[in-house]
């Protein structure tokens, strides 16, 4: 079976530009969790979705960050404008019936901002 | 605001060793989660732990969670380089936190 799948895997881009992350999630299941994993912050949850609709985005650090889930197989990370310091991993993990159910977690996209 | 505080932050062990990795709260949590990240990878679970007191056994990993729900234990016995990576606990509370991990290198 497929797992979550993030796209793209690296994204090195000047400061200023819209930055889109993507994430299909594993088919099924009903939560999708966007994380921020830094050096000096660790593992960071910005916001997460239970059947497509945002629950909550309290870790979303600004209003720069937004995230959308139009349907079950697709939800997007999108910083706008970016800066230096949103240079981080960014995960996508999903999971089924309940968020203390196991998290399934993609290999995440490098995002460098320049 | 709920913390998880991991300990050690770094451990470097000889193949064989048995070690053990903390992580603590002075907070309650209804469950813990206990991950294991490999380098340019996401974290995979290990196990969840949700009753206090709760021992899990996974091979040679053993996880305990404490009687109050604050803090839990992961035990390798015998490591070998394949257990290297970075261990993360995560717990639910009114929120998922993540502690900041420890990262474990088992030498040959």
């Amino acid at each position: 079976d497929a797992g979550v799948i993030q796209s793209p895997r690296h994204e090195v881009t000047e400061m200023g530009q819209e930055v889109t992350l993507r994430c299909k999630p594993i088919s099924g299941h009903d939560y999708l969790f966007w994380y921020r994993q830094t050096m000096m912050r660790g593992l960071e949850l910005l916001i997460y979705f239970n059947n497509n609709v945002p629950i909550d985005d309290s870790g979303m650090p600004e209003d720069r960050f937004s995230a959308k889930m139009p349907n079950a197989s697709f939800s997007t990370l999108k910083i706008q404008p970016s800066e230096p310091r949103d240079s981080a991993v960014y995960f996508c993990a999903s999971s089924f019936q309940g968020l203390n159910q196991p998290q399934h977690f993609g290999d995440g996209t490098r995002l460098s901002i320049l | 605001t709920q913390l998880l505080e991991q300990s050690p932050q770094f451990l470097s062990i000889q193949e064989g060793e048995n070690l053990t990795v903390y992580c603590n709260s002075s907070s309650v949590f209804s469950s813990l989660q206990w991950y294991r990240q490999e380098p340019g990878e996401g974290p995979v679970l290990l196990v969840t732990v949700v009753t206090g007191g709760e021992v899990k056994k996974l091979k040679r990993l053993t996880f305990q969670f404490g009687d109050a729900r604050k803090d839990s234990s992961l035990h390798i016995t015998a490591a070998q380089p394949g257990d290297t990576g970075l261990y993360l606990c995560a717990g639910w509370g009114n929120k998922l936190v993540f502690g900041a991990g420890t990262i474990l290198r088992v030498k040959s």
